[in-house]
């Protein structure tokens, strides 16, 4: 079955700094690729999501790469902010899964003031 | 974006007694639902699929006599957690899926059991 690992598993960074998570999947069938935001206590909330289809894709600080040759995808957090502390997740799904998702195991990040 | 709301947030109840929560999706249908469970500082895990009018899928090791789902419609799943112990104390938390493959997630419940 599909595996996702992501890493770093914490994340510390001052605010106005940039975070980068990177995730990597083993199922090259895999072709649906969301970020999840989850705060403590409360339910994952989608943050962006790409698919294979495309190789990058924006949301105001939020950023999203896919390389599918090498099997991994990047999200990218511009002029971090501290409410955008929180514990991310990278989640895999292909066509045939019926939309069932393989999560990566979460980034703690923290942005200092 | 799409809103799905468990209920109840949270609930203590007592070794032995039954549990049901509720997950709806308000805005859009559902055509599949899922079930996670999430233990602290992990990951979510998934226990079951279940689409609208039919028998639920598990995972495996999910006791499915255990959890038992039921998927009345397409805004609507209850997951009741039968002969509740404390080691099913946990942090549940439902999804809706669509058509396109996006999963919106629901609030989660906080379950304990005495």
């Amino acid at each position: 079955g599909e595996n996702v690992e992501q890493h770093p598993s914490t994340l510390s960074v001052q605010e106005g700094d940039s975070a980068v998570i990177k995730c990597t999947y083993s199922d090259s069938a895999s072709n649906y690729f969301p970020w999840y935001k989850q705060e403590l206590g409360k339910g994952p909330q989608l943050i962006i999501d790409i698919r294979s289809n495309v190789g990058e894709k924006k949301d105001q600080r939020i950023a999203v790469t896919l390389n599918k040759t090498a099997k991994h995808f990047s999200l990218h957090i511009t002029e971090t902010q501290p409410e955008d502390s929180a514990v991310y997740f990278c989640a895999a799904s292909k066509e045939t899964s019926g939309s069932r998702l393989t999560f990566g195991e979460g980034t703690q990040l923290t942005v200092n003031p | 974006g799409a809103v799905v709301s468990q209920h109840p947030s949270w609930v203590i109840c007592k070794s032995g007694t039954s549990v049901k929560i509720e997950c709806r999706s308000l805005d859009f249908q559902a055509t599949t639902m899922f079930w996670y469970r999430q233990f602290p500082k992990q990951s979510l895990m998934l226990m079951a699929t279940s689409n609208e009018g039919s028998k639920a899928t598990y995972e495996q090791g999910v006791e499915k006599d255990k959890f038992l789902i039921n998927h009345a419609s397409l805004t609507l799943s209850t997951l009741t957690v039968t002969s509740a112990h404390p080691e099913d104390s946990s942090f549940y938390i439902c999804s809706g899926g669509t058509t396109t493959d996006t999963q919106y997630f629901g609030p989660g419940t906080r379950l304990t059991v005495l």
